[in-house]
């Protein structure tokens, strides 16, 4: 069964104290992958679609990786309106459906 | 810039009503989509619609159905509210080919008593 599994499922930071959140993924075919940043209460607002196994992007304090199996969300000195909840998502080849993994949920402290 | 509305933030309906949520995107979009999302169970797919008139299930159909009249409107209608649809319920578009960037709307938040 395809999965999306992210991790860890809450993250808490200090100002300026950068990580990284992991979104790993069991599907045949991958056509891309996609990061959203949802705030409570709101949709979720996309931030980065990848298509390939290298590929990087980069937004503000936010950069996606992905490799074959997985994808990173690395934030380098975050800010506390950097806290929401990141989700990751999948679109499998030949599929009409996105996987959603559980997201993950950052605060960042001042 | 990308634009996906929701016809109402917040509902209250009482159980058995028939509750209609709107979904309206302005980017010319074939592809529109209703989720629900629970904690815990994350997001999971109503129905989508890729063109005019026609329909897909997604993984959790029951008690719900969809009508697409036209290109830039998607409806999710519950024919019959129970307490266990209280939900977040959230609307969003796409190019095609499927597996495209999907933009999602604010959300509809509804609770029913």
């Amino acid at each position: 069964e395809d999965q999306v599994t992210q991790s860890p499922e809450a993250l808490r930071l200090q100002e300026g104290e950068s990580s990284s959140l992991n979104c790993s993924y069991t599907v045949s075919g991958l056509r891309g992958l996609f990061w959203y940043r949802q705030d409570p209460g709101k949709g979720p607002e996309f931030l980065f679609t990848l298509y390939s196994a290298g590929e990087e992007k980069e937004k503000e304090r936010l950069k996606a990786t992905l490799t074959k199996k997985e994808s990173f969300l690395h934030i380098t000195a975050p800010k506390p309106e950097d806290s929401a909840t990141y989700l990751c998502a999948v679109a499998q080849g030949g599929s009409e459906k996105l996987v959603f993994g559980k997201g993950t949920k950052l605060t960042v402290n001042p | 810039d990308v634009k996906v509305t929701q016809s109402s933030r917040y509902l209250v309906k009482r159980t058995g009503e028939k509750v209609f949520l709107e979904c309206v995107q302005d980017m010319d979009h074939e592809n529109m989509f209703w989720y629900r999302q629970d904690p815990g169970l994350g997001l999971r797919l109503i129905y989508f619609s890729y063109d005019v008139k026609m329909k897909e299930k997604g993984d959790i159909p029951e008690g719900y159905s969809v009508s697409r009249e036209k290109k830039e409107r998607f409806s999710l209608i519950l024919e019959s509210a129970s307490t266990n649809q209280t939900s977040m319920y959230l609307c969003a578009s796409s190019l095609i080919p499927l597996g495209e960037t999907q933009y999602f709307g604010p959300g509809t938040r509804l609770l029913v008593l």
